[in-house]
């Protein structure tokens, strides 16, 4: 059966980096698109943008252009999502989804607090 | 960007009730609309793509329609399970875009 399994939450200090995970399983992973998408509190979804493991390609919504960086490693079938030059308002949920947006990880919370 | 205005914001509404959520797209989306029902610390589930076909173990009291560039999510008889938020989500270009959500509750 198809998996997304995100990494822990963080907790992360303003003006740093940080860098999530989402392990696939269960289906081609370098096939298959992988969406990332933020739900920041109390608020509704927003799509950050997706990559193609099989050939790394990207496309990034341009509100995070800059601040969302999207890789894939085909070895170990997991995508990943740095966001960098962190402040309060990256305090979020962060989801992956699979290319057809039908399983979903079950996200990861980035707090930004010194 | 394509806007998606979803509304209502809130639906109050009784167990047995059909209930229908509607979200206008700014621009032509064809067929390529989701609806996605999340539930308080969960994540979004998708519940209908391409406008009107039913998710894989959704029940069939869900549906998805269009008409033009209103694309509607109708719950034929409300079930107790079915309090959520709801969101629909165009794909037909980038930036991919969500309508800001409905809550459904109880009345």
């Amino acid at each position: 059966q198809v998996q997304l399994q995100q990494s822990g939450t963080e907790l992360v200090k303003p003006a740093s980096s940080v860098k999530i995970s989402c392990k696939a399983s269960g289906y081609t992973f370098t096939s298959n698109y992988m969406h990332w998408i933020r739900q920041q509190p109390g608020n509704g979804l927003e799509w950050i943008g997706w990559i193609y493991p099989g050939n790394g390609n990207t496309k990034y919504n341009q509100k995070f252009d800059g601040k969302a960086t999207l890789t894939a490693d085909k070895s170990s079938s997991t995508a990943y999502m740095q966001l960098s030059s962190l402040t309060s308002e990256d305090s979020a949920v962060y989801f992956c989804a699979t290319g057809s947006l039908d399983y979903w990880g079950q996200g990861v919370m980035v707090t930004v607090s010194s | 960007d394509i806007q998606m205005t979803q509304s209502p914001s809130s639906l109050p509404a009784s167990l047995g009730d059909r209930v229908t959520i509607t979200c206008r797209a700014s621009q032509d989306i064809g067929n390529y609309l989701r609806w996605f029902q999340q539930k308080p610390g969960k994540s979004p589930r998708l519940m209908i793509y391409g406008a009107t076909n039913l998710a894989a173990g959704v029940p069939s009291r869900f549906s998805g329609s269009r008409s033009g560039s209103d694309y509607s999510l109708t719950i034929s008889s409300l079930e107790s399970e079915d309090m959520a938020d709801y969101y629909c989500l165009q794909s037909k270009e980038s930036p991919f875009t969500f309508g800001a959500g409905t809550k459904l509750e109880l009345k």
